[in-house]
């Protein structure tokens, strides 16, 4: 069964570093989510993306935080330069058809900064 | 507006027993109301999903009920077992992809033997 694969499963990272997550979504897929859970708490929606832009993006997901596409597999979420409250466990959903709605979502990078 | 208050936090119950879970909105342009269970450890996964043209949508032992005038839906899990043990989240969206997902805050279910 096709799923969205994640790496890596866990990094940590100091204060100020640059971490790059990287998502492999299901390949027929065309739209691209990174959403995000803090320990114990709701999952939280950061950004959608679709035809190389972006769709949708929320509050949180400011100047710090940028998405990519580098090529026809990996869909990619960067944060420039860390804080203690990005700490997280960061989700990478996909899907193919916009009447559904259901999201396909990978087991997620857990972002540890130190 | 975004928000979507889900209840209780948590919930016990009984092998065989039911399970009723709450989620209510605000946004009326919200058009897609998902159910999606979480493992520990593991990304959430589609449980079952409702448009508000219906009232009520059933798949085996799980069921969404709609209540479009006081915008409120829930989840019964009929016949509870332990392996439904998980956490649960209630959505919303305006059913477009490309559109956010705004998630309740999440109900941990224990179903003891």
């Amino acid at each position: 069964e096709p799923e969205v694969t994640q790496t890596p499963s866990h990094q940590v990272t100091q204060m100020g570093q640059e971490v790059i997550l990287r998502c492999v979504p299901i390949s027929n897929h065309l739209y691209f989510y990174w959403y995000r859970q803090i320990l114990g708490q709701k999952v939280e929606f950061l950004v959608s993306f679709y035809n190389n832009e972006i769709s949708e993006k929320s509050e949180i997901f400011d100047d710090q935080f940028s998405v990519e596409r580098p090529d026809g597999s990996n869909f990619t979420l960067k944060i420039r330069s860390t804080k203690l409250e990005d700490s997280a466990m960061y989700f990478c959903a996909s899907n193919y058809n916009p009447g559904t709605g259901e999201l396909f979502f990978g087991e997620g990078s857990r972002l540890t900064v130190l | 507006q975004q928000q979507v208050k889900q209840s209780p936090q948590s919930l016990i119950v009984q092998k065989g027993g039911i399970s009723i879970i709450n989620c209510a909105y605000e946004n009326t342009a919200f058009d897609y109301f998902p159910w999606y269970q979480q493992f520990p450890g593991k990304g959430p996964a589609l449980l079952i999903a409702i448009r508000p043209d219906v009232s009520e949508k059933k798949e085996g032992r799980f069921t969404i009920s709609f209540n479009k005038s006081a915008k409120q839906f829930s989840l019964h899990i009929m016949d509870s077992q332990p392996g439904d043990s998980a956490t649960y989240f209630c959505a919303a969206s305006r059913g477009q992809a490309g559109t956010a997902l705004i998630f309740g805050k999440g109900t941990t279910l224990s179903v003891s033997s």
